[in-house]
C-alpha cells in the first residue's frame, strides 16, 4: 500500500533556530501533499497545500514566511520552521495521494517539535 | 461550505462493548467520506472509506455506512477491544474542496479491561 515516510519524528530546538521536516512518498508519486498542525487533544488545523514545482497554497492565518514549503520532486516535500519559537511548538504531519481524493490520503506519522 | 461533525468524547466502554461514534456532515454534491484512527504519538492511519451513497465500508471489525438521506457516515464496532482506544476522525472531500480533507474534530476512544 501506498506508504508515506515523514522525519524526523520528534525534534527539540533552541529559540531562533530553523527546523526542516522532510515528508516522502516512498512506492507513488504524490503530485500535492498537505502539511496540518495538529495542538493536544484537537482535530487537524490544515497549514498549506504543496503542489510539486510550483508554490504552496496556504490557507489563512498561516505564516508563509514563517513555515517555508517546498514540493521539488514527486516524491519529496519539505517544511520549514524559520526562527521558530516556543508557541511553534506542536505535532506536525504530512499526506499525500497517490490515487485521488477518492481513494483516501496517507499520512506520514508525524512531527513532535519542541522549542525551548 | 463543507463541514463535517462528530460526537463529542471522550468515550469510555469496556471492552467486549458495541461502539458508535457518531459522523454527519455538510456538503454539495456527493463527497468521498473517510474514517481515520490516531494511535498517541502517531500519525493517521486510513480505517475505512465510502465514495458513494449506501456503501459500507469495513476494516478490523469496524464499519460505517454512507447514509445520504441522513447525511451521516456513523462508526460502528460489535466487540472493542483495549487496543482499539485511540483517536477516530471523520473527514470528508468533496468536490467543491479543491484535493482538501475536512476532518471533524475527533472523539477520544478508551476501552477499558
Amino acid at each position: 500500500g501506498a506508504v508515506v515516510s515523514q522525519h524526523p519524528s520528534w525534534v527539540i530546538c533552541k529559540s531562533g533556530t530553523s527546523v526542516k521536516i522532510e515528508c516522502r512518498s516512498l512506492d507513488f508519486q504524490a503530485t500535492t501533499m498537505f502539511w496540518y498542525r495538529q495542538f493536544p487533544k484537537q482535530s487537524l488545523m490544515l497549514m498549506a497545500t504543496s503542489n510539486e514545482g510550483s508554490k504552496a497554497t496556504y490557507e489563512q492565518g498561516v505564516e508563509k514566511d514563517k513555515f517555508l514549503i517546498n514540493h521539488a520532486s514527486l516524491t519529496l516535500s519539505t517544511l520549514t520552521v524559520t526562527s521558530a519559537h516556543p508557541e511553534d511548538s506542536s505535532f506536525y504531519i504530512c499526506s499525500a495521494s497517490g490515487g485521488g481524493a477518492g481513494y483516501g490520503y496517507t499520512f506520514g506519522s508525524g512531527t513532535r517539535l519542541t522549542v525551548v | 461550505g463543507d463541514s463535517v461533525t462528530q460526537m463529542e468524547g471522550p468515550v469510555t466502554l469496556s471492552e467486549e462493548a458495541f461502539l458508535t461514534i457518531n459522523c454527519t456532515y455538510t456538503a454539495t454534491g456527493y463527497p468521498s467520506l473517510f474514517w481515520y484512527v490516531q494511535y498517541p504519538g502517531e500519525g493517521l492511519q486510513l480505517l475505512l472509506k465510502a465514495t458513494k451513497a449506501d456503501d459500507k465500508g469495513s476494516n478490523k471489525g469496524f464499519e460505517a455506512t454512507y447514509r445520504k438521506e441522513t447525511t451521516s457516515f456513523h462508526l460502528e464496532k460489535g466487540s472493542v477491544q483495549v487496543s482499539d482506544s485511540a483517536v477516530y476522525f471523520c473527514a470528508l472531500y468533496g468536490s467543491s474542496n479543491t484535493g482538501k480533507l475536512i476532518f471533524g474534530q475527533g472523539t477520544t476512544l478508551q476501552v477499558k479491561p
